[in-house]
C-alpha cells in the first residue's frame, strides 16, 4: 500500500449506531488530519494531530471522537451521530508544519450517510 | 465568513487552450498557498504551491501566480488536456500548523 488509505469507503449508519473509520498513511508523514466536505461546501478542517499529539480541535461536536495511536494511523470515532453529519471525511497526512506550512496528502475519502 | 473564495463553480475549455483559474482570499496574513486537484471517487491530489515570498511558481504545465496587494492568485494550466478535468481547490495557511483553508472549489471541463 502507498501513500494515504482510508477505509470503508462508503457507511450507511443510523443515528443510534458506533461506527470508526480508519485512516493509514505510509508517506512516513508526522502529522495527520480528518476533514468534512459536505456537498458544494469548502473542506472543512476537524482535527490535526502533530506527533500523536492533538493539537487542533476545530469546535467539531463530541460524537466525533478522534484517536491517533501512533504516526501512521488516525481513527474517527463516531456515535449518536445527526443526519447533517452526512458528508465525505477525508483524511490527510504530512511533514509536521513546525516552521513553515507543507503540503498535505489526502486519502480517498469514507462517504458517510446517517440515516 | 469564507476567507478563501473561488467565485466561479465552473469553467469550460477547450483542449489545448489556456485554463485559467482564480481564487480570492480575505486573510492578508496568509502566507502560502496551494492548489489541489480532485478527481471524483478521490481524495484531492497537491499539484502546486506558491510561498508569499514570490509573485510566481511554475511546474510544466502548471503556473500559479500571486498577487498580494490584490489577495489573488490564480492557477495557469498550459495547454489544457481532456486529463486536466477535475475539480480544483485553492487553499492558505498563515504561519506554521499546517491549518489549510479551502475555498469552495472550480470543476474544470476540457473538451477535446
Amino acid at each position: 500500500e502507498t501513500g494515504v488509505t482510508q477505509t470503508p469507503r462508503h457507511l450507511v449508519m443510523g443515528m443510534t449506531n458506533k461506527k470508526s473509520l480508519k485512516c493509514e498513511q505510509h508517506l512516513g508523514h508526522n502529522a495527520m488530519y480528518w476533514y468534512k466536505q459536505s456537498a458544494k461546501k469548502p473542506l472543512e478542517l476537524m482535527f490535526v494531530y502533530n506527533f500523536k499529539e492533538q493539537t487542533e480541535n476545530n469546535s467539531v461536536p463530541s460524537r466525533f471522537s478522534p484517536e491517533c495511536p501512533n504516526s501512521s494511523h488516525l481513527f474517527l470515532h463516531l456515535h449518536t451521530l445527526q443526519p447533517e453529519d452526512s458528508a465525505l471525511y477525508l483524511c490527510a497526512s504530512s511533514q509536521a508544519g513546525l516552521a513553515r506550512t507543507y503540503e498535505q496528502y489526502f486519502g480517498p475519502g469514507t462517504r458517510l450517510t446517517v440515516t | 465568513d469564507q476567507q478563501v473564495k473561488q467565485n466561479s463553480p465552473s469553467l469550460s475549455v477547450q483542449e489545448g487552450r489556456i485554463s485559467i483559474l482564480n481564487c480570492d482570499y480575505t486573510n492578508s496574513m496568509f502566507d502560502y498557498f496551494l492548489w489541489y486537484k480532485k478527481y471524483p471517487a478521490e481524495g484531492p491530489t497537491f499539484l502546486i504551491s506558491i510561498s508569499s515570498i514570490k509573485d510566481k511558481n511554475e511546474d510544466g504545465r502548471f503556473t500559479v501566480f500571486l498577487n498580494k496587494s490584490a489577495k489573488h492568485l490564480s492557477l495557469h494550466i498550459v495547454p489544457s488536456q481532456p486529463g486536466d478535468s477535475a475539480v480544483y481547490f485553492c487553499a492558505a495557511s498563515e504561519g506554521y500548523g499546517n491549518k489549510l483553508v479551502f475555498g469552495a472549489g472550480t470543476i474544470l471541463r476540457v473538451k477535446s
